[in-house]
């Protein structure tokens, strides 16, 4: 069974700072989303990882894949308020088809 | 080009009645997915479906709930005899084709949200 983990599960962060959110999974994929939600909102997907290696930047976020370490990350630049929200990790397992697993969530708050 | 289209947004049941939850997959996908996120958790898998035809509900719990996508009209998830448990987040998803590539991107609707009372 497809395991994924996300630490750290809250994060507090100053505006300005940086800081990374780790996203490990169990049994091989091919395919890694990262989503972010807003209270009582929908998921608006951020990045969708392809391959080994892949790197995808918008804004102040960078996600990269490692897929045989089976870990990804977020990497937050230089904070701002508007990124408070909850960040979802999510890995596609390996042939069953588009079934996502998720992260349990990590929920960043960055303070003014 | 509409998305996934769920309705409804927020869906007030009392305890034992019945909750039907509908979505449309963006046009051109035949392939839906139903979750479920429990308050302050991360989204469960609950079904699969493509037209007419279930393809994997290892997600679903074994009584009570029920999920269809007929060959006309949208997807429904089917609760029956709430209970204060089954108060969630529900969301549709949908996707072109079923498997793994480069041009086939997952898309989630808006979420339905469960209250039971």
């Amino acid at each position: 069974e497809l395991k994924v983990e996300q630490n750290p599960l809250f994060l507090s962060m100053q505006e300005g700072k940086n800081y990374t959110i780790y996203c490990n999974y169990s049994t091989t994929s091919d395919r890694l989303y990262w989503y972010r939600q807003d209270p009582g909102k929908s998921l608006e997907s951020l990045f969708v990882l392809l391959s080994n290696g892949a790197v995808k930047q918008e804004g102040r976020l960078m996600a990269s894949l490692d897929t045989k370490a089976r870990l990804s990350t977020l990497h937050i630049t230089a904070a701002v308020h508007d990124l408070s929200a909850t960040y979802f990790c999510a890995v596609e397992d390996a042939g069953t088809a588009s079934k996502l697993t998720f992260g349990t969530g990590t929920r960043l708050q960055v303070t003014l | 080009n509409a998305g996934v289209m769920q309705n409804p947004r927020h869906l007030v049941r009392r305890r034992g009645q019945e909750a039907r939850l509908r979505c449309s997959p963006m046009k051109g996908h035949s392939h839906v997915y139903w979750y479920r996120q429990l308050p302050e958790e991360g989204l469960k898998f609950m079904v699969y479906l493509q037209k007419e035809n279930i393809i994997d509900e290892s997600g679903m719990p074994k009584e009570r709930f029920s999920a269809e996508f007929p060959k006309e009209g949208p997807s429904i998830l089917r609760i029956q005899q709430v209970v204060r448990g089954d108060s969630a987040a529900y969301f549709c998803a949908s996707s072109r084709t079923g498997t793994s590539s480069s041009g086939n991107t997952i898309y989630f609707g808006e979420g339905s949200w469960l209250t039971v009372v």
